[in-house]
């Protein structure tokens, strides 16, 4: 069956710590994948797109890599801030429109 | 620019009512798309429209329904609605058809409870 599994449990770092959330799926193919942050009773964020030749991507702390063959993403938050604390998603474009199939999310609580 | 905005923002129906959301892109987006958030099953896309036309659809039964209008404003409209319809219900506006060279601009959602 197709999933995608991000880190269920709430992960909890010290400030200034990378915060490295996974974002893992099967049975899919995706064009692109595209990660959002999301606080609570707010509409997600976009954060950060990736296409599938492309094996990672930067933007100010922010880093996304993309293994097609490993069917992983991994997103890293260098020196966190207490800011940062939110549920972040991956989600997947499984052609090159706007469609997306998201993650269940992973809650990153970052502490003073 | 404005954002994405959603009306209205709360909203309590029983179960059996229709009920009608709205939507309006930023402006120059061409592209709505809806989704439906609960705690169980996440983030669920329900429908895209571009140009007035439904690009894709979503795996939800026909009780959902959306469309667009000439000013890429859009509604979705939900008919006999059950309990478990409760959600929030998320707008996304792009200004392209391509997500793979563009991102999504959210709107803050309405809140739906069916009692």
């Amino acid at each position: 069956s197709q999933k995608i599994e991000q880190n269920s449990e709430a992960l909890n770092i010290q400030e200034g710590k990378t915060a490295t959330l996974t974002c893992n799926y099967t049975n899919y193919s995706p064009a692109y994948l595209q990660w959002y942050r999301q606080d609570p009773g707010r509409g997600p964020v976009f954060l950060l797109l990736i296409r599938e030749n492309e094996k990672e991507k930067r933007k100010e702390r922010l880093k996304v890599t993309f293994d097609t063959t490993l069917k992983q993403s991994l997103f890293h938050i260098t020196a966190s801030q207490p800011a940062d604390s939110a549920t972040y998603l991956c989600a997947l474009g499984l052609n090159a429109g706007n469609m997306l199939t998201f993650g269940g999310g992973t809650r990153l609580m970052v502490k003073p | 620019k404005a954002g994405v905005t959603q009306t209205p923002r709360y909203l309590i129906k029983t179960r059996g009512q229709q009920v009608t959301l709205s939507c309006s892109p930023i402006s120059g987006h061409r592209s709505v798309s809806w989704y439906q958030q609960t705690p169980g099953q996440g983030l669920q896309f329900l429908f895209e429209y571009f140009s007035e036309t439904q690009r894709n659809k979503g795996n939800f039964p026909g009780r959902f329904s959306g469309r667009q209008f000439s000013n890429s404003r859009s509604e979705m409209n939900v008919s006999t609605l059950e309990l478990g319809d409760s959600a929030l219900y998320l707008c996304a506006s792009s200004h392209r058809l391509a997500g793979l060279y563009n991102e999504q601009f959210f709107g803050p959602g309405t809140r739906l409870t069916v009692l």
